[in-house]
């Protein structure tokens, strides 16, 4: 079955670029999809399509997706970006989610 | 603006039935697929399935084929997630989730609140 894989854990400092990858075979040929979820809260998309960013999405989050693996970058990291990160894929009409990723900023 | 506004937190025994509702309003149901994912405690997302009312497609996950029934009430724009059999391993926060378009493969631009399933004897 598709799978999508994602480090546990990234960590940045304040300011910095951080990036997380997702990966999984030829994921470059589907549309990958990035979910923020803080403590508590429902997720809120973040990416769609690749690259596209719903609307109230700062400008700072921007994704990539390529080969086998999509990349969620975020410039100018800030604290309140802490939180869990999960990639999104569609494997023809079943939806597959990375296990996600918890980016630290410290 | 649009909001998915769920049922509230269940308590089951092992063995017995959930049906959690979504109440949608801001937009049309019929233009909108609506999937449902849960989420464990201290764990990730997984994905249960999706109904369009648009076309009548419905897709569910393969490990919960012939226990989860996804339907909805274009009357009072509902949706709902039915799962039986429960176990243990079913204690979760249920989610619905509308897509942003009717089309299978399109990314969930609104979720509701979430609705917390606990499964205990």
């Amino acid at each position: 079955s598709f799978e999508l894989t994602q480090p546990p854990s990234v960590s940045v400092s304040p300011g910095q670029t951080a990036s997380i990858t997702c990966s999984g075979p030829n994921l470059g040929y589907k549309y990958a999809s990035w979910y923020q979820q803080k403590p508590g809260q429902s997720p809120t998309l973040v990416i769609y399509q690749d690259t596209k960013r719903p609307s109230g999405i700062p400008e700072r989050f921007s994704g990539s997706n390529s080969g086998n693996a999509a990349t969620l970058t975020i410039s100018g990291t800030q604290a309140m970006d802490e939180a869990d990160y999960y990639c999104q894929a569609w494997d023809s009409t079943t939806a597959v989610f990375g296990g996600g990723t918890k980016l630290t900023v410290l | 603006q649009v909001q998915l506004l769920q049922s509230g937190a269940e308590v089951k025994k092992p063995g017995a039935s959930v049906k959690v509702s979504c109440q949608t309003s801001g937009y049309n149901l019929n233009s909108h697929g609506i999937s449902w994912v849960r989420q464990a405690p201290g764990q990730g997302l997984e994905w249960m399935g999706w109904i369009s009312i648009y076309d009548g497609y419905r897709s569910y996950a393969h490990n919960l084929q012939g226990r989860v029934t996804m339907t909805t009430d274009t009357s009072t724009s509902t949706a709902y997630m039915e799962l039986m059999s429960l176990t243990s391993d079913d204690t979760a926060v249920y989610y619905c989730v509308r897509a942003r378009t009717h089309t299978v493969g399109d990314a969930f631009d609104y979720w509701g609140q979430g609705t917390l399933v606990t499964v205990s004897s």
